[in-house]
């Protein structure tokens, strides 16, 4: 059985760092991309950031409002994607999502909520 | 940036009557690879979302049979054949077909 598992989030003061975990088992976790997404409060979904394979060398892709703050990377012996998010805003209090992706998310996380405030 | 334009937004339905969610995209979703990457996802309310369909019409796993999509091109159509109950949430489309992938706004169903 497919598992995506989130750990990670909570409070933190804006200008801050804070690193999401994404803990899959189920399958090869090595043969698939591995996407991030965001939900801010009673808002919709938007799409954060993506890291290929390593058959596709783990290039990455982001949202213009990440980039060059947010950093998607992946542990293949562990199964494990990550975000780290760094200078953290306001704006970016949102739940968190992770997905497997091989062709489309199919496997979402639970999701985790991480809240910029001072 | 591909811009998804989902209509209705909101749209009350009455059990077991059928429903249809439209979306549309600022330019063609067909990928270079002769795929067409357009994805309907539902979220429940307190839920993460889930995948319905991908691909336009490819139906996930698990996904009752009373879902389908359908479309090409920039115009697609999700279609529940009988409302049932426990499909009350809000219904996304979106596209992977280039980066940045883009959302549709939501559709929010309920039940007259």
């Amino acid at each position: 059985e497919v598992q995506v598992v989130q750990s990670g989030g909570g409070l933190v003061q804006p200008g801050r760092s804070l690193r999401l975990s994404c803990t899959t088992s189920g399958f090869t976790f090595g043969d698939y991309a591995v996407s991030w997404f965001r939900q801010a409060p009673g808002k919709g979904l938007e799409w954060v950031g993506f890291i290929r394979s390593k058959v596709y060398g783990e290039t990455t892709e982001y949202a213009a409002s990440v980039k060059g703050r947010f950093t998607v990377s992946r542990d293949d012996s562990k199964s494990i994607a990550y975000l780290q998010m760094n200078s953290l805003k306001t704006e970016d209090t949102a739940m968190y999502y992770c997905t497997r992706y091989g062709g489309t998310f199919d496997y979402w996380g639970q999701g985790t909520l991480v809240t910029v405030s001072s | 940036d591909i811009v998804m334009t989902q209509t209705p937004l909101s749209l009350p339905v009455t059990l077991g009557q059928p429903a249809s969610i439209s979306c549309r995209s600022s330019q063609s979703l067909v990928h270079s690879d002769g795929n067409t990457y357009l994805n309907w996802l539902q979220q429940r309310p307190g839920q993460p979302p889930r995948l319905l369909i991908s691909k336009i019409s490819n139906r996930f796993s698990g996904v009752p049979d009373r879902f389908s999509g359908s479309g090409a091109g920039t115009d697609f159509t999700l279609k529940i054949n009988r409302v049932e109950a426990e499909d009350v949430g809000v219904y996304y489309c979106a596209q992977a077909t280039q980066f940045p992938w883009t959302f549709g706004q939501g559709t929010k169903v309920e039940i007259k």
